[in-house]
């Protein structure tokens, strides 16, 4: 079956450094990617629409300029959380969708951890 | 708005038993989709099943079934025989727009369901 996978697990980072998210789709196209956010005992929060080849879009209250999303190819789009502050730990989740849309896969998500 | 509610925060159920898992949305669009993911401790989000507006019958997975009452704007999840693999949280939630193709979902809170041996 389709696979979406993202890297990496977990990380652990300084405040003030930027982390580099990246979500793949093994065997499968994706010209649009999802990036989610979820905090503890919560639900998933949609941060942006990543769209291969353009500008993402992002939601409402997600700031453009701390998660810089580049969607380069079919297959890859990165999340970098950039300048990391406490307040930015989290679980992160991207997803594509496959033939269609009807199914959206998930990846294995990053927990972001800032010191 | 579409808005996706889970009202259960938390589901205790004995193994082997059925249980069924809350879902009530809101929406005004003729055309929706319904899903249905677990997540485990791990993180990761499994699709479970779908539910097309549209579709006559109710969609079934193997043990999944999606109990889906269009007037009621109900689309409660059935899981026959638990087992205690299935203990995780559970997430119901709505296609939001059609954006190139893709789906851009909207989640409710979640139910953790824990299966008691």
């Amino acid at each position: 079956g389709a696979v979406v996978s993202q890297h990496p697990s977990w990380v652990i980072c300084k405040s003030g450094t930027s982390v580099k998210i990246e979500c793949r789709s093994l065997d499968f196209q994706a010209t649009t990617m999802f990036w989610y956010r979820q905090f503890p005992k919560q639900s998933l929060m949609l941060m942006a629409t990543s769209n291969e080849g353009s500008k993402a879009t992002y939601e409402q209250g997600v700031e453009k300029d701390k998660f810089l999303i580049n969607h380069a190819s079919l297959t890859l789009s990165t999340l970098t959380v950039t300048s990391a502050h406490p307040e930015d730990s989290s679980f992160y989740i991207c997803s594509a969708p496959h033939r269609g849309g009807e199914k959206l896969f998930f990846g294995s998500g990053t927990q972001l951890s800032v010191l | 708005a579409q808005k996706i509610t889970q009202t259960q925060p938390g589901m205790f159920v004995q193994e082997k038993e059925a249980v069924t898992l809350d879902c009530t949305y809101d929406t005004s669009d003729p055309s929706y989709g319904l899903f249905w993911y677990k997540q485990p401790s791990s993180g990761e989000m499994i699709f479970l099943i779908y539910q097309g507006s549209y579709d006559q019958q109710n969609a079934t997975e193997g043990r999944y079934s999606l109990n889906f009452q269009k007037a009621r704007k109900s689309a409660n999840l059935v899981i026959s025989a638990s087992q205690l693999g299935d203990s995780a949280m559970y997430f119901c939630a709505m296609r939001d727009e059609l954006i190139q193709g893709a789906q851009k979902l909207v989640f409710g809170q979640g139910t953790r369901l824990t299966i008691n041996p």
